[in-house]
Parts: structure tokens; C-alpha cells; sequence
């Protein structure tokens, strides 16, 4: 069974300043995808990265992007320059076919 | 390409009741996933239809059930409703068969309450 744990409930930063979100996994599959999904308060659940898991380097997408470390099964999201835009509900999550594993997710609040 | 789309956005209904959600998956996407979303458990897979196929269940009692249709639209029922199946309802549709990413795009949901 595949776990996905989010350990920061809630964290805020300042603007235009970067902050790093935590999660760890657990697959006995070798080969697998990595996602961290957004959810602005009432609005729809975007993607906002995604790490295959046989690619050794990092993933990025314009200011986001991860520390993905295979062995210590660790995949963190870095937002660099915060913006206001940025405060949502932040999902670590591990696809099994259409089936995905989310963590409990991480509040982030971006303060003026 | 348009969006998923879920309908209604918002229900209301009473304890004993049954009801039944709406998913419309982005064109050619074959595989729809339904979520349950709740404050104090996160993000609950409840399952996932592939062709018309249901691929993929989850943990939930069998008053939970589903269907998709050969346009891959799908529909969710929940019967006697209880109060905590009170919840965001989420749809998820990809485009992916066996293998691959299977990165999913959500649609709005449909907020349940049940009084």
C-alpha cells in the first residue's frame, strides 16, 4: 500500500520570499510519479508540478520546484518569491493508476 | 479544451435521502476518478471508472456507487444519506491507461451537505 505524509499542517511566509513544503512516500513500486496539486480556498485543484521518479533531476515549473530524493523517499516543493496568489491548500500526491494518494496537505498563507 | 465540469455545485439534503453527482471529463480523457474531500479526513479515493469499467474502489460502504457512461461521463449515488457524508465531492479525470503519469485534472466538486 502506498503512503503519502504531509507533516506541516499549516505555515505562512512573507512576500517575494521562498518557503519549502515537506512530504514523504511510501511505495514498494520502482518506478513511479510524484505530483504536488494546489487548492486555492473555493477553488478548483490545479497541478502544479510533477517528478518521475527514475529522473534524477529535480523538477521544476517557474518559482516551484522540488528536492526529490529517492532513497530517503522525500519530495519537498520550494516556492520561491512568494505572491499573494500563492495561499492554498497544498497536496503531496502518489498515482496507482487512476487511483491517487494524497497527504493531508499543507495550509499556506503568502503575507503581505 | 473545456474543463471537467460537476454538477450541481451545491446540494442540500436531509438524512435518509439519496443523491446522485454529475461528472463531465475533458474531452478524449477515458478515466474518471471520484474523491471525497472532508476537513478531518483529507482526500478519500473513492473510485475510478475506465471505459465504463469500474478499475479501482476504494474503502467506502456500498450505499457509495457509480457508473460511467460511453461518453465518459459519470455518475456518483450515494443512498441513505448520513450526516457524515456530508463533504466536497471531486472529480478527477485523466486520459491515462496503464501506465503513465496519470495526472489528473479536478473538477470544481459538488458541495454536499446533509442536514
Amino acid at each position: 500500500a502506498q503512503t503519502v505524509t504531509q507533516s506541516q499542517p499549516e505555515m505562512s511566509v512573507q512576500e517575494a520570499e521562498t518557503v519549502t513544503l515537506s512530504c514523504t512516500y511510501d511505495t514498494s513500486e520502482n518506478n513511479y510519479y510524484l505530483f504536488w496539486y494546489k487548492q486555492p480556498p473555493s477553488r478548483q485543484m490545479i497541478l502544479v508540478i510533477r517528478q518521475e521518479a527514475y529522473k534524477q533531476q529535480n523538477a521544476t515549473e517557474n518559482r516551484f520546484s522540488v528536492n526529490f530524493q529517492k532513497a530517503a523517499k522525500s519530495f519537498s516543493l520550494k516556492i520561491s518569491d512568494s505572491q499573494l496568489g500563492d495561499t492554498a491548500m497544498y497536496f503531496c500526491a502518489m498515482p496507482n493508476a487512476g487511483k491517487s494518494t494524497f497527504g493531508d496537505g499543507t495550509t499556506l498563507t503568502v503575507k503581505p | 479544451k473545456a474543463g471537467v465540469t460537476q454538477t450541481p455545485r451545491y446540494l442540500i439534503k436531509t438524512r435518509g435521502q439519496q443523491v446522485t453527482l454529475s461528472c463531465s471529463p475533458i474531452s478524449g480523457h477515458r478515466s474518471v476518478s471520484w474523491y471525497q474531500q472532508t476537513p478531518g479526513q483529507g482526500l478519500q479515493f473513492l473510485f475510478e471508472y475506465f471505459s465504463e469499467t469500474q478499475r479501482n474502489k476504494g474503502n467506502f460502504p456500498g450505499r457509495f456507487s457509480g457508473r460511467q457512461f460511453s461518453n465518459s461521463r459519470s455518475e456518483m449515488n450515494v443512498s441513505t444519506l448520513e450526516l457524515g457524508d456530508s463533504a466536497l465531492y471531486l472529480c478527477a479525470s485523466s486520459s491515462q491507461g496503464a501506465g503513465g503519469s496519470y495526472e489528473q485534472y479536478f473538477g470544481p466538486g459538488t458541495r454536499l451537505t446533509v442536514t
